[in-house]
């Protein structure tokens, strides 16, 4: 069965620092997509980065980039020079090629940025 | 802006009652996604449609159904409406929708936020 865990409910980061967020995940599907996810206190979901199971580099946009380790099934979310407005749910997502196509979502990562 | 819109944004109804969702995906997606958002549940997925077809489906209810017509707009109807049923509706669009590729990343709209009383 395909699965997500974040093991971190909540975190508090101080601003301009860096932040990791936790996500692991279970597949037997070799081919699949990581995806993460800011859902902000007014309650959109916002796309950040994606990570394909068989690329070769860590997935990098802006601020974000996705530390990628295959073995050990994980997929931690780095956020560098963390931002008062970088304070939401962050969610991990998994897709698979197999199987019913369906999205699986982890449970969520509030992240709190203090000034 | 992701481009995905949704209407209504807020929905206050009885138990009982009958209500329908409407989602307007991305210029060129072809897969629409439904998810409930309650506090307690996380966001679960309910349905995926691809081009007009039903693709995949998740914990659905039988009360709830949804379609994708022709233009590729969805709806979501809700039947017989219960309290538990309250909860943020969402609905997300993706260029492709049969692969775990770049293309299948799902852009969120706003959302409609149901109230049962």
């Amino acid at each position: 069965a395909q699965k997500i865990t974040q093991t971190q409910p909540g975190m508090f980061v101080q601003e301009k620092e860096a932040v990791t967020l936790d996500c692991t995940y279970d597949t037997s599907d070799p081919s699949y997509g990581l995806f993460w996810y800011k859902q902000p206190s007014s309650g959109e979901m916002i796309f950040l980065i994606y990570q394909g199971s068989y690329d070769q580099q860590n997935a990098t946009e802006g601020r974000y980039s996705l530390n990628f380790q295959k073995a050990r099934k994980s997929a931690n979310l780095v956020i560098s020079a963390s931002q008062l407005g970088d304070s939401a749910m962050y969610f991990c997502a998994m897709r698979a090629t197999s199987g019913t196509y369906k999205y699986i979502f982890g449970t969520g990562t509030r992240l709190k940025v203090l000034a | 802006d992701s481009g995905v819109t949704q209407t209504p944004k807020h929905l206050i109804t009885a138990t009982g009652q009958r209500v329908t969702l409407r989602c307007s995906p991305r210029s060129g997606d072809l897969s629409v996604y439904w998810y409930q958002q309650s506090l307690d549940q996380g966001l679960q997925f309910l349905i995926q449609y691809y081009n007009g077809e039903e693709r995949a489906k998740g914990n659905i209810l039988e009360r709830f159904s949804a379609q994708q017509f022709p233009d590729l707009h969805s709806e979501l109807n809700l039947s017989s409406l219960e309290l538990g049923d309250s909860a943020l509706y969402f609905c997300a669009s993706s260029v492709e929708g049969r692969l775990a590729g770049k293309t299948d990343t799902q852009y969120f709209g706003p959302g409609t936020r149901l109230t049962v009383l």
